[in-house]
């Protein structure tokens, strides 16, 4: 069946690094791709998304690409900051259920 | 202003008791969803529903009904809660197939 596989955390970066963290996911079709974000105490929020391949989701300085031949989908951002800190969840959609990654936690240091 | 709610936020109750969790959206989205979330993070899906009348198991067992008599609502009841439910439970929506979910801030449930 189709699956998510994202990188194992915590994350701990200092203000102002370089953010990657990988997702790899099988399916089969062509689902539509995102990353959600959970600040502590809250629910999930879309982050970006992508529907076909080759489409670059990007929001609030975050950016991801949805790539076929590697099937991947991994999360960039140039200068994370403190407000950052969150758990970030790789998710897929192949129609009416999303299959969502264990989440990574970020922890950004001042 | 188009929202998902969830009441309580937070509940701490004994053993045994009958319990449900409430879920409200404002978007008139067809599909809805209700997670369970441990500690370790990860989702699991326990029930969801097409729409009306529509309600279905998810993947992970759960002890816990659903019942979906309006498009808006979407309430999950525990009839005798137990130390083993006490967990995050996330509510959820979505317009259509291939679409991103909506979520609700979540009820922390804690069962003594």
């Amino acid at each position: 069946g189709d699956s998510v596989t994202q990188m194992e955390g915590p994350v701990t970066l200092s203000e102002e690094a370089f953010l990657t963290i990988n997702c790899t996911y099988t399916a089969t079709g062509y689902p539509s791709l995102f990353w959600y974000v959970q600040y502590p105490g809250e629910g999930l929020q879309l982050l970006l998304k992508a529907t076909k391949a080759d489409d670059k989701g990007s929001n609030k300085g975050f950016e991801a690409t949805y790539r076929k031949e590697t099937t991947s989908f991994h999360l960039e951002k140039g200068s994370v900051q403190v407000s950052d800190s969150a758990v970030y969840f790789c998710a897929l959609s192949g129609g009416f259920k999303t299959i969502f990654g264990a989440g990574t936690r970020l922890f950004v240091k001042a | 202003e188009a929202d998902i709610y969830q009441t309580p936020r937070y509940l701490v109750i004994g053993t045994g008791k009958k319990i449900t969790l409430e879920c409200s959206q404002t978007m008139g989205h067809d599909k809805m969803y209700w997670y369970q979330q441990d500690p370790g993070m990860e989702l699991h899906l326990i029930h969801y529903s097409y729409g009306v009348n529509s309600t279905e198991k998810g993947d992970l067992s759960s002890e816990s009904t659903v019942s979906r008599i309006r498009t808006e609502h979407f309430p999950l009841t525990l009839e005798s809660a137990r130390p083993s439910h006490t967990s995050q439970y996330l509510c959820a929506s979505s317009e259509r197939d291939y679409n991103e979910q909506f979520f609700g801030p979540g009820t922390r449930l804690t069962v003594l």
